[in-house]
């Protein structure tokens, strides 16, 4: 079983509506849990990060965090083209000084 | 504030060679991560500096090895090349490197062996 596991897709959706990724990770010490967007040929840029239990949310952008079922989301409302990329779902733990990356949900937004 | 970068941008090598990568953080960022990106395997972890000292590794033979100077700019080393060490390789820099902070991405070398 892969440490933190995403669709790799493509999530194909029109542009207006609400895409949304998921992202599920199997330790439980996990902590820290993040959204980074990878446009082809660039690097990561990080877009969320979430902490708690619960929803955070940013411009568009709401991330969702369920510690006892393991599982993160991300839902990008208004989706535009120019969000048609990668997005990597990474975690850490305390102490292991590194992010676990998922192998990334590939997002096409239909104009 | 300039953001991480990575030299050099592009590398072309034969198998057998061996290779330096170089990363400078963003200023004030004392922890240095090295990931290698692959279509097959995705982002992987390599290693971790803090203060020039490595506090993590990941599960990558020796022939990966990396160093951090007192400026915190740190330098990956890939000897005796092998074809599957063609990837992207991402230096990737935070203040402590603790679990709860952001990192940051430099643009990345993509380096080719041939």
């Amino acid at each position: 079983q892969k440490e933190v596991e995403q669709n790799s897709g493509p999530l194909s959706v029109p542009e207006g509506a609400i895409a949304s990724l998921n992202c599920t990770y199997s330790d439980r010490g996990s902590q820290s849990f993040f959204w980074y967007r990878q446009y082809s040929g660039k690097s990561p840029e990080l877009i969320m990060f979430i902490y708690s239990n619960g929803d955070k949310e940013d411009g568009r952008f709401t991330a969702q965090l369920n510690k006892a079922s393991q599982y993160v989301s991300l839902l990008i409302r208004d989706s535009q083209p120019s969000d048609s990329a990668t997005y990597l779902c990474a975690v850490s733990m305390d102490s292991s000084y590194k992010l676990i990356f998922g192998s990334g949900t590939r997002l096409l937004v239909r104009p | 504030k300039a953001g991480v970068t990575q030299t050099p941008r592009y590398l072309i090598k034969t198998r057998g060679q061996q290779v330096t990568l170089s990363c400078s953080p963003i200023s004030g960022h004392r922890s240095v991560s090295w990931y290698q990106q692959t279509p097959g395997q995705g982002l992987q972890f390599l290693f971790e500096y803090f203060s020039e000292t490595q506090r993590n590794k990941g599960n990558f033979p020796g022939r990966f090895s990396g160093r951090q100077f007192s400026n915190s700019r740190s330098e990956m080393n890939v000897s005796t090349l092998e074809l599957g060490d063609s990837a992207l390789y991402l230096c990737a820099s935070s203040h402590t490197g603790s679990s709860n902070e952001k990192l940051f991405f430099g643009s990345g070398t993509q380096l080719s062996v041939l």
